[in-house]
This record gives C-alpha cells, structure tokens and sequence, in this order.
C-alpha cells in the first residue's frame, strides 16, 4: 500500500496571506488528523477529520481549518499568515473506525511552511 | 504544565549499549504513543500501548497505567537508532506529546 502523502512538501508565504495543505492517507483509512511541529512548541494537534466530519479539535485559532472529501483525501487551510505559523505541518491517517479511540498513527512526510 | 514529561531529553550512548528513555503523563488515558522522528522530519509510530508490554525487534515498550508511566527500551543499540523519541498520549479526543528525547548512538 502507498502511504501518506502531502503536497506541497515545501512553501514559502508571505505574512497575511493564506495556504492551503492537502494531504491524501493510506487507501481504507479514513481517519486524518494534522499537527503542527515547531521547535519552540513542538508537536501540537490540529484537528482530526472522520468521513468527512471534525471529530476533534485543537487549542488552535480560526485561522486554521480543514476539510476531508468524500475519498478520505484532506485539506487544512491557515488564513492571514502570521511568523509564528513557520512551521511542519504534518498528517497522519489511521485505520480506526467511527466510536473507538484513534488507533495507530501513519504519518505523511510533512509540509515545511515558511511565512516571511 | 506539560500533561507529558519525557526524560532525558537528550541522550548518547556507544552502539551496543542498553538504552531507556521515560515518559510520564498527568491526564487519563487511552492509549500511549511512542513515535520517532529522524532527521529531515518523518515520523514513524513505533509502539501504541494500552497496558503491559510490547517488543519489536530490539526495540520494547512498557506502561503502567497506575503509575502513569512508560518507558521505551532499546536493546543492542545502532548508529541508525539515533533519532528523536517522542511520547504521545491520547485523552478523551486530544493528544498530547512530550518535547521529545534526542538519541545519538555512537559507533
């Protein structure tokens, strides 16, 4: 099976300007969570999408979103970029299904986001 | 306050040396997970626990759910085991992850 993927792998933005990240799972999984990895914070969850619905949320501003589409694939936008967004952002897909406690994560390779 | 403390936080060792690294956490849980991160970013999930113990090749995890912690255990250790280890644990519907054991292994 293929893994994760994510595109773009690497992106410079300017400050206030949007970007949107698309990640696509391992075929039958259809759960994707994002996370953010920064040095000064380290790993931090985003939020987690199940069959096309949020299931669950991190301690981030609405600036940030998300999306699944019908075939699993996943989307995260952050609008208004500010410095501090500089960061990898990282998807994962599992296998878990609806009403049990995620299971193992499959990591993509990331996207290395730069706001300047 | 970190609901995930891992020790140390760095770590070098010789290669064949028996190696530990811990992590303690505050919240209930779920499940515990332990992810490495090599270099250039990816990460891979190596172990997710419950309870008791698991092994995988040399490497063995462990958790005590009462004592609300686990230990990640690499036997023989290799040059290729250098990378950084991160402790994640599942509450309710968030994760929550350790800042991470960097671990250079030595030839």
């Amino acid at each position: 099976k293929a893994g994760v993927t994510q595109t773009p792998r690497y992106l410079i933005k300017t400050r206030g300007q949007q970007v949107t990240l698309s990640c696509s799972p391992i075929s039958g999984h259809r759960s994707v969570s994002w996370y953010q990895q920064t040095p000064g914070q380290g790993l931090q969850f985003l939020f987690e999408y199940f069959s096309e619905t949020q299931r669950n949320k991190g301690n981030f501003p609405g600036r940030f979103s998300g999306r699944q589409f019908s075939n699993s694939r996943s989307e995260m936008n952050v609008s208004t970029l500010e410095l501090g967004d500089s960061a990898l952002y990282l998807c994962a897909s599992s296998s878990t299904t609806s009403g049990s406690a995620r299971g193992e994560q499959y990591f993509g390779p990331g996207t290395r986001l730069t706001v300047t | 306050k970190n609901e995930v403390e891992q020790s140390p936080q760095n770590l070098t060792a010789q290669e064949g040396e028996f190696i530990t690294i811990n992590c303690s956490y505050s919240v209930g849980i779920s499940a515990l997970h332990w992810l490495q991160q090599h270099p250039g970013g990816g990460i891979v999930s190596l172990f997710m626990l419950s309870s008791g113990k698991k092994k995988h090749g040399r490497l063995i995890a462990t958790i005590n759910i009462q004592e609300k912690h686990s230990s990640l255990h690499i036997t023989a250790s290799h040059p290729r085991d250098s990378a950084v280890y991160i402790c994640a644990v599942l509450t309710g519907n968030q994760f929550y992850f350790g800042t991470g054991t960097s671990l250079t292994v030595i030839p």
